[in-house]
């Protein structure tokens, strides 16, 4: 059954640092995501992508945040200048259709970031 | 805004033990709301789903009945098994200024634990 995949699972990084965390949606889909999860907190939207743009983004999705499809198959999500409150982890979603509700988003097993 | 509120976990069950986990919601006009599943290493899987009041979600032995008048969409299942230990989310999609890709809003997540 076709899935979504991250890497890498577990990132260790210094605050200050850039880091770029990947997705590989499946195949077919049109519609991607990335959401995150501080520990203890709710999951929380970070931004769609549809077509080569960010289609909609929240208020924690700020200029130190950027995505990417780069090759056709690949995701990433990448922060500039990592914050220690950037620990968190990562989901990447990805779903056929964008209509709300209509189409369930596939989730991949998340990345957990560590700013040290 | 929207938001879910769910109850806090961790929840401890003995197996065949009845099971509910509630969740509550708050958004204008008619969201369409969901259960999500976190098994241990895994992604999020979409467990069940209701598109419209009154509408009943069901899979594995899970419902939830979607009930606009108490704005509510709690998960039960009659006996529960040791294999549905997991972190369980619920969560709301409706669209925002005109978006259409489904954004979700999750509520915190409970941990089950079911025991022998």
């Amino acid at each position: 059954e076709p899935e979504v995949t991250q890497t890498p699972s577990h990132q260790v990084t210094q605050m200050g640092q850039e880091v770029i965390l990947r997705c590989v949606p499946i195949s077919n889909h049109l519609y991607f995501y990335w959401y995150r999860q501080i520990l203890g907190q709710k999951v929380e939207f970070l931004v769609s992508f549809y077509n080569n743009e960010i289609s909609e983004k929240s208020e924690i999705f700020d200029d130190q945040f950027s995505v990417e499809r780069p090759d056709g198959s690949n995701f990433t999500l990448k922060i500039r200048s990592t914050k220690l409150e950037d620990s968190a982890m990562y989901f990447c979603a990805s779903s056929p259709h964008g209509l709300a509700g209509a189409y369930e988003q596939y989730f991949g097993p998340g990345t957990r970031l560590t700013v040290t | 805004g929207n938001s879910v509120t769910q109850m806090e976990g961790p929840v401890t069950l003995s197996e065949e033990a009845f099971l509910t986990i509630n969740c509550t919601y708050t958004a204008t006009g008619y969201p369409s709301l969901f259960w999500y599943v976190q098994y241990p290493g895994e992604g999020l899987q979409l467990l069940l789903k209701a598109t419209k009041a009154d509408d009943k979600g069901s899979n594995k032995g899970f419902e939830a009945t979607y009930r606009k008048e108490t704005t509510s969409f709690h998960l039960e299942k009659g006996s529960v098994q040791v294999s549905d230990s997991a972190v369980y989310f619920c969560a709301l999609s409706k669209p925002d200024r005109g978006s259409t890709l489904g954004r979700l809003y999750f509520g915190r997540g409970t941990q089950l634990t079911v025991w022998p």
